[in-house]
This record gives C-alpha cells, structure tokens and sequence, in this order.
C-alpha cells in the first residue's frame, strides 16, 4: 500500500497569513493527489484534486502544486474559515490512502 | 438534489453485524464508484472500500477483508455495506462518497453525513 504522510501535523498560524502543507507519498503517484477540508462536526470537504485544480466554489486563495511524490498545499491568506483540519488522500492506486491530517489552528 | 445519505448505523456488541445503507439522487449513479470513508472518534480519515459503477468489482482494506461486503442497486441508487463478525476497531462514522469519474481526475466530490457504528459490549 501507498503511505502519505503529511507535515506538519499540526499548526497555529493567524489570520492573513500564508500557510504551507505538505504531503509525500511513498511512491510516484502522477498527479493524483487530492486536498480535503474538515471542520468539527462536518463531512469533508474536496478542496483541490488532480494535484493543482481547485474545485469549483473554493475560494482562490486556495492552491495546490506538485507531481511524482511531492505535493504542497498553500492558503495564500488565511481568513477565519479556514482554520479546519486538511487531508491529503492518493487516488492512484487502491486502497486509496489519506494523509494523517494536519489541523489548522488560530494562534 | 445531487446527494448521498448514509443510514443503519447503531450500537453493535463485537462478532455482531451491521449493514449500513446509501441512497444517491440528483446524478446518474450507475456512472460511479462508490466508496466508504471511515473516521474513527478523534482519528484522521481511513479509507475503507470501493465498488465499481456496475457493481462488478469491490475493493477493501485488509483489516476488513472477509468481514465486510458491498453491493450496489442501480435500479434503485441505492448501495449497500454488509458488516460482519464486527470488531472494536470498527467503531466509526462512515462516509459514503462519490468518485469522479474523469481522464485524470478521481476525487471523492460528493460526501454524505456519514452514519455512526459503535461497537460495544
């Protein structure tokens, strides 16, 4: 099976802020790699998939890059629903693995 | 209303069975697979199982191999997850979500509610 590990696992940023996430898979997976949104108490949310394309209705300051195994999350400024916990999850190969989680938390 | 809802969750003693439910509408379903999502009480997102669009193929992960089963009635959108010989580790919220189907994009688009499955004695 695929591992992906994400970093940090956690992380306390403030508001306008610019926030990076990392996520590494275990072996080259193209660019199927996908970003996911959880807030307490909600389903989650896709965010970014193929690596780099944003889902339609997620704000801008949302991006994805990264190929093979490397990837990256940015929120280019932080606004105060976007503090959530964020998932990476490998849709290459079955079973399709999720990243640990990092959660996103106001300083 | 493009949606899928989870039921059939509940309290099961461990060694018990459980069979959740998902119910699509608002798309073709047929055209996707469908996967379980679980998150177990404070606990990051697992992925669980799939089955493909025409009900052909499922797959699991290993610590629910044997234990656990998928089917699917394009007929009546609806799919179903049969539990068995059920374990602690179970316990979970479990998510019904859709892939998308496109040349090089698969996400999981589309999330239900999820439905809670306690195991306890």
């Amino acid at each position: 099976d695929i591992q992906v590990t994400q970093s940090p696992s956690s992380l306390s940023a403030s508001v306008g802020d610019r926030v990076t996430i990392t996520c590494r898979a275990s072996r080259d997976i193209s660019t199927f790699l996908n970003w996911y949104q959880q807030k307490p108490g909600q389903t989650p949310k896709l965010l970014i998939y193929s690596a780099a394309r944003l889902q339609s209705g997620v704000p801008s300051r949302f991006s994805g890059s990264g190929s093979g195994a490397d990837f990256t999350l940015i929120i280019s400024s932080l606004q105060p629903e976007d503090f959530a916990t964020y998932y990476c999850q490998q849709s290459h190969f079955l079973p399709y693995t999720f990243g640990q989680g990092t959660k996103l938390e106001i300083k | 209303q493009v949606q899928v809802v989870e039921s059939g969750g509940g309290v099961v003693q461990p060694g018990g069975s459980l069979r959740l439910s998902c119910a699509a509408s608002g798309f073709t379903f047929s055209a996707s697979p469908v996967h379980w999502v679980r998150q177990a009480p404070g606990r990051g997102l697992e992925w669980v199982a799939v089955i493909s669009g025409d009900g052909l193929n499922t797959y699991f992960i290993d610590s629910v191999k044997g234990r656990f089963t998928m089917s699917r009635d394009n007929s009546n959108n609806t799919l179903l997850l049969q539990m068995t010989n059920i374990k602690i580790e179970d316990t979970a919220i479990y998510y019904c979500t859709r892939q998308r189907v496109k040349s090089g994009q698969n996400p999981f688009d589309l999330w239900g509610q999820g439905t809670m499955v306690t195991v306890s004695s």
